[in-house]
C-alpha cells in the first residue's frame, strides 16, 4: 500500500496571510506514459463530506477559489492558500489514486490565528 | 451535475450485518469511465477505502484487502444504484460511510452515514 504522510497535523494561520500543507508519498505516483501525478487534494469541513479541490496535483477542480493552488511531483507535494479566508477553516486531505487500495493522508487541520 | 443519496440504517449489533446502498442521479453505475466506491471515516482510521464496483464491458469489484472476506458490493442497474454489506461487524466498524464516484479522483460523494455498532 502507498502510505500518505501529511505535515503538519495542525496549522493556525492568521486571516490574509499563506498557509501551507505538505504530503509525502511513500512510493512515486507520477505515471510516467503520461505525465501525471494521481494525487488529488480534499477539503473537509464539519458534518461535511470531502470536496475535491485539485486532481493532477495541480489541476485545480471547477469552482475553487484560485488563492488555493496545487504543486509537487514524484512523492513531495503542497497545497498553498496564498491568503487565508475564515471560510477556509476546514481539514485537508492528500489522496493518491495511482493505485488500490487508494490512500488518504491523516489530514491537516487548519485553523484562525 | 452527478448525486449520490445514501440510505440504510444507523445501528448495527455487534455480528450482525451492515447494509448501505447509494442511488445515483446524472450518471449510470453501468458508466465504462466511472467506478463506484464505499469509502469510511473514523478517528482511528482516518478516510479508508474499502471496495468499488465498476462495468467495463463486463462488472468488476476490487476490495481493500482487510475487508475482503467480509464485504460485498453489489449493484441494481434497474435501480440505477450500488450497494454496500459488511458482514460480521464489530465495534471497530463504527464509521461514518460514504459512497462515491471515482474518474480517477474521487469528484462526487454521497452524504455520509453514521453507522454505530452496538448492542
Amino acid at each position: 500500500d502507498i502510505l500518505m504522510t501529511q505535515s503538519p497535523d495542525s496549522l493556525a494561520v492568521s486571516l490574509g496571510e499563506r498557509a501551507t500543507i505538505n504530503c509525502k508519498s511513500s512510493q512515486s505516483v507520477l505515471y510516467s506514459s503520461n505525465n501525471r501525478n494521481y494525487l488529488a487534494w480534499y477539503q473537509q469541513k464539519v458534518g461535511q463530506p470531502p470536496k475535491l479541490l485539485f486532481y493532477w496535483a495541480s489541476t485545480r477542480e471547477s469552482g475553487v477559489p484560485d488563492r488555493f493552488s496545487g504543486s509537487g511531483s514524484g512523492t513531495d507535494f503542497t497545497l498553498t492558500i496564498s491568503s487565508l479566508q475564515a471560510e477556509d477553516v476546514a481539514v485537508y486531505y492528500c489522496q493518491q489514486h495511482y493505485s488500490t487500495p487508494y490512500t488518504f493522508g491523516q489530514g491537516t487541520k487548519l485553523e484562525i490565528k | 451535475q452527478v448525486q449520490l443519496q445514501q440510505s440504510g440504517p444507523g445501528l448495527v449489533e455487534p455480528s450482525q450485518s451492515l447494509s448501505l446502498t447509494c442511488a445515483i442521479s446524472g450518471d449510470s453505475v453501468s458508466s465504462n469511465t466511472a467506478t463506484w466506491n464505499w469509502i469510511r471515516q473514523s478517528p482511528s482510521r482516518g478516510l479508508e477505502w474499502l471496495g468499488r464496483t465498476f462495468y467495463r464491458s463486463k462488472w468488476y469489484n476490487d476490495y481493500a484487502i482487510s475487508m475482503k472476506s467480509r464485504m460485498i458490493i453489489n449493484r441494481d442497474t434497474s435501480q440505477n444504484q450500488f450497494s454496500l454489506q459488511l458482514n460480521s461487524v464489530t465495534p471497530e466498524d463504527t464509521a461514518v460511510y460514504y459512497c462515491a464516484r471515482q474518474e480517477f479522483y474521487f469528484n462526487s460523494w454521497g452524504q455520509g452515514t453514521l453507522v454505530t455498532v452496538s448492542s
